[in-house]
């Protein structure tokens, strides 16, 4: 157990909906950062947040969002959801705020399946 | 531009051989990170190891271990003795933090150890 929760862990929905994705950090981790691993894009660094901060940009489509509120834990939300929107997502933490400075510890993932 | 690449797509070994799981990456900065991930079949993703682009040293961890060569711009990962339990897929990845933030991913080598 890594200590990183995600909820929830299985999320279908249909095309054109919003979801939101949830992760909480380990104790005492101030960085949180979203991945999206599909079987067409591989896995992919989306976006970092350190102490309620964008702190780094990945391949994030403008149709996603994210955000870490003051008690650590973020949430990505997606929109406008594609097919091709279908993936899992993981969340991951880590202490430092320069992502390669150090483990980070990677949640369980969601699954989302759009329809 | 910045490129990693696991050549071997997938790998069979016999329990107890040795195993070597390639990790060739491409960048023009002098400052980098490379990172060696392990995704078992239950889905999760485990960090393995990190290792900044000054730091040549080769690093064991048990029956794991890791042979950075700039000269080659190669990260290489070993497994000795190989366990039905390392059976996984294997992602190596390249984060350049200067300048424009970058996080790329290689494609995964799928290892499988029979018993």
């Amino acid at each position: 157990d890594s200590g990183v929760t995600q909820t929830p862990k299985h999320l279908i929905t249909a095309t054109g909906q919003r979801v939101t994705l949830r992760c909480s950090p380990r104790s005492g981790d101030l960085s949180v950062y979203w991945y999206q691993q599909s079987l067409d894009q591989g896995l992919q660094f989306l976006i970092q947040y350190y102490n309620g901060e964008e702190r780094a940009k990945g391949n994030i489509l403008e149709r996603f969002s994210a955000q870490q509120f003051p008690d650590l834990h973020s949430e990505l939300n997606l929109s406008s959801l594609e097919l091709g929107d279908s993936a899992l997502y993981f969340c991951a933490s880590s202490v430092a705020r320069q992502q390669g400075s150090n483990e980070q510890f990677f949640g369980p993932g969601t699954r989302l399946t759009v329809l | 531009a910045q490129k990693v690449t696991q050549a071997q797509t997938e790998i069979s070994v016999v329990e107890k051989e040795d195993v070597t799981l390639d990790c060739v990456y491409e960048t023009r900065d002098t400052t980098y990170y490379l990172f060696w991930y392990k995704q078992p079949p239950s889905g999760e993703l485990v960090f393995l190891i990190r290792r900044n682009s000054f730091d040549e040293q080769n690093e064991i961890s048990g029956r794991y271990s890791w042979n950075f060569q700039k000269s080659t711009s190669s990260f290489n990962f070993t497994i000795t003795a190989s366990q039905v339990v390392d059976s996984a897929v294997y992602f190596c990845a390249l984060i350049k933090t200067s300048g424009t933030y970058k996080y790329i991913f290689g494609t995964g080598t799928r290892l499988k150890v029979l018993a």
